[in-house]
């Protein structure tokens, strides 16, 4: 069945960078576009980036253009999302999505918690 | 502050009706008929409800149902069951190339 997992959470200091990692499994991430959308402590969900089924195209948020990366590795049927320059209202927690349609998140994975603190 | 707008919270009593609006503007909900609804209960992953306006995915309840008048749409939950308690996000595709999501609504049921 469909299963994505999330990792690559933790704490780190402002500036600094950290890599997340979504392992899928059950489909292959090259059919489908992929998301990243995070939820900050007791705040709602906000959409972060996608990176289309064609891997070309990609998609940012404002506040994290040039500062945050999406990619992913068919061989290994694997997204990531490379943050750099870390600041304290990226602390959230980042879920790993399956677009089925146009924007439409069909799966979810459970998770990784960033926290940005000194 | 998010780019739709959604109560912070509804309530209801078993089996009744409740109705979440979400208002957006003419640069999302207005134009474009890519709005959906996630279920989220704290500690688990969202669940989709309604796509594309009133589609329900498969295996989701037809207590579901959802719909859209110019810059708003609605998610309207029937037959109110106690699993139904969690929070209740709208988003829609933007006109910046972007998803975005209400701020969510806590649905208590009494």
């Amino acid at each position: 069945q469909v299963q994505l997992v999330e990792s690559g959470g933790g704490v780190v200091q402002p500036g600094r960078s950290l890599r997340l990692s979504c392992a899928a499994s059950g489909f292959t991430v090259s059919g489908y576009g992929m998301h990243w959308v995070r939820q900050a402590p007791g705040k709602g969900l906000e959409w972060v980036a996608d990176i289309w089924a064609n891997g070309n195209n990609k998609d940012y948020v404002e506040s994290v253009k040039g500062r945050f990366t999406i990619s992913r590795d068919i061989s290994k049927n694997m997204v990531y999302l490379q943050m750099d320059s870390l600041r304290a209202e990226d602390t959230a927690l980042y879920y790993c999505a399956r677009d089925m349609a146009f924007y439409v998140y069909d799966y979810w994975g459970q998770g990784t918690l960033v926290t940005v603190s000194s | 502050q998010s780019a739709l707008t959604q109560p912070a919270s509804v309530s209801g009593s078993p089996g009744q009706s409740i109705t979440i609006s979400c208002t957006g503007s003419n640069s999302d909900i207005g134009t474009y008929n890519y709005v959906c609804w996630y279920q989220h209960h704290p500690g688990k992953a969202p669940k989709l409800v309604i796509y594309d306006v009133s589609n329900r995915p498969s295996g989701v309840s037809h207590r579901f149902s959802g719909s859209k008048s110019d810059n708003s749409a609605s998610l309207t939950v029937s037959g109110l069951q106690a699993e139904d308690e969690a929070d209740y996000y709208c988003a829609s595709y933007s006109s910046t190339n972007t998803l975005v999501f209400g701020g969510g609504t806590k649905l208590t049921v009494l």
